[in-house]
């Protein structure tokens, strides 16, 4: 167990809706990051929020925006939603905003969009 | 730009054997860090080791072992003795200290074991 929590697990909806994960990281780290996975794109790096601030943006779609709480948990909120962002979403967290920690994952929110 | 290539998609052993997993990067920084993680079928991403640019000393961790040459951008893995239990994909990845790059990982496509019995 890392210590980093998503909800929900699985997550079944059609295209055009509006889905939100939610991420709590471990206790005492203030980063958090927010990959995808996908059989064609692999693990890719979306956005890192540090201590309630955007730090780092990645390949994230403009329909997908995201923010981190004053308890450090974090939402991705994912709209109008099409086929290709059915994909294993992985919230991280790790004690500082640079490269030099290691990251623990959460268990991931497969989403499965029809 | 920064890459990491794990060149082996798939790689089947049996039980036993000892197997090593190839991680070749690229980066223009001087400072960086190289990561494993593991992904075995359950789904969730295991961390299993960090290094920094400055360390090339290689590190072994009971049957797991790690062999980082700068001169080559190589950061291998090697499984002694495999199990069973080893089976899963393992994912090299890159992450720069620099300040507008935050944290973020580069992950390599992933290298698929399979230890049979």
């Amino acid at each position: 167990d890392s210590g980093v929590t998503q909800t929900p697990k699985h997550l079944i909806t059609a295209t055009g809706q509006r889905v939100t994960l939610r991420c709590s990281p471990r206790s005492g780290d203030l980063s958090v990051y927010w990959y995808q996975q996908s059989l064609d794109q692999g693990l890719q790096f979306l956005i890192q929020y540090y201590n309630g601030e955007e730090r780092a943006k990645g390949n994230i779609l403009e329909r997908f925006s995201a923010q981190q709480f004053p308890d450090l948990h974090s939402e991705l909120n994912l709209s109008s939603l099409e086929l290709g962002d059915s994909a294993l979403y992985f919230c991280a967290s790790s004690p500082r905003s640079m490269g030099s920690a290691e990251q623990y994952f959460g268990p991931g929110t497969r989403l499965t969009v029809t | 730009a920064q890459k990491v290539t794990q060149a082996q998609t798939e790689i089947s052993v049996v039980e036993k054997e000892d197997v090593t997993l190839d991680c070749v990067y690229e980066t223009r920084d001087t400072t960086y860090y190289l990561f494993w993680y593991k992904q075995p079928p359950s789904g969730e991403l295991v961390f299993l080791i960090r290094r920094n640019s400055f360390d090339e000393q290689n590190e072994i961790s009971g049957r797991y072992s790690w062999n980082f040459q700068k001169s080559t951008s190589s950061f291998n893995f090697t499984i002694t003795a495999s199990q069973v239990v080893d089976s899963a994909v393992y994912f090299c990845a890159l992450s720069e200290d620099l300040y507008n790059q935050g944290g973020k990982l580069i992950f390599g496509q992933g290298t698929e074991l399979s230890v049979k019995p």
